[in-house]
């Protein structure tokens, strides 16, 4: 199985600045098979990126996804207030899909 | 517009079964893989099954093969999922999402439901 790992866990910044979200694989993962999401309290996911850096329909382009192999990142360029929430990278590979543990994107 | 319903959640004892339901609307249900995916109280989020547009395919977790079961009625436009010999671990928010891969599956998802809650309690 393959084990994804967040960081950091929780990430405290301000309206306005960058937001950087890592996401490491445990073994190499394909670009085609890695995808982040957004999640607010009581709420389902969001799909905010797909194939590492695709963005899904109707999300801003102050998201953008990077990475190959077993390094992914998360880029919010310029956080607005409703960007502040908990953040899930996740893969297939091998016939098992894996989430990552989440950031939490909380305000400074 | 897309839309995944859940229902079927509810508290259960240890041991004993329940049957999820997602009903769908505002797309061609029977060209879509659909998931199911569930997240503990506080914690995060874990895949549970998958089943092809037709049907014929079927993939499980671990923590759940043997036990849990996917299924959907194209007739019906609905999803389920039968659990079986429930454990506390279980308990969770179970949320029913679309694989956007249409007759393929690309394994993310694109949809999802606004999720029912399952408590495995005696």
């Amino acid at each position: 199985e393959i084990v994804l790992t967040q960081s950091p866990g929780t990430l405290s910044l301000s309206p306005g600045e960058r937001a950087t979200l890592s996401c490491r694989a445990s073994q190499s993962v394909s670009s085609r098979y890695l995808a982040w999401y957004q999640q607010k309290p009581g709420q389902a996911p969001r799909l905010l990126i797909y194939g590492a850096s695709s963005r899904a329909t109707g999300i801003p382009d102050r998201f953008s996804g990077s990475g190959s192999g077993t390094d992914f990142t998360l880029t919010i360029s310029r956080l607005e207030p409703e960007d502040f929430a908990v953040y899930y990278c996740q893969q297939y590979g091998s016939s098992l899909l894996t989430f990552g543990q989440g950031t939490r994107l909380e305000i400074k | 517009q897309v839309q995944l319903v859940e229902s079927g959640g509810g508290v259960v004892q240890p041991g004993r079964s329940l049957r999820l339901s997602c009903a769908a609307s505002g797309f061609t249900f029977n060209n879509y893989a659909l998931h199911w995916v569930r997240q503990a109280p506080g914690k995060g989020l874990e895949w549970v099954a998958v089943i092809s547009y037709d049907g014929n395919f079927k993939y499980y977790a671990d923590s759940v093969k043997g036990r849990f079961t996917i299924s959907r009625d194209n007739s019906k436009i609905t999803l389920f999922l039968q659990m079986d010999s429930l454990r506390t671990e279980d308990t969770a928010v179970y949320f029913c999402a679309r694989d956007p891969g249409g007759l393929t599956r690309y394994y993310y998802f694109d949809y999802w439901g606004q999720g029912t809650l399952v408590t495995v309690s005696s």
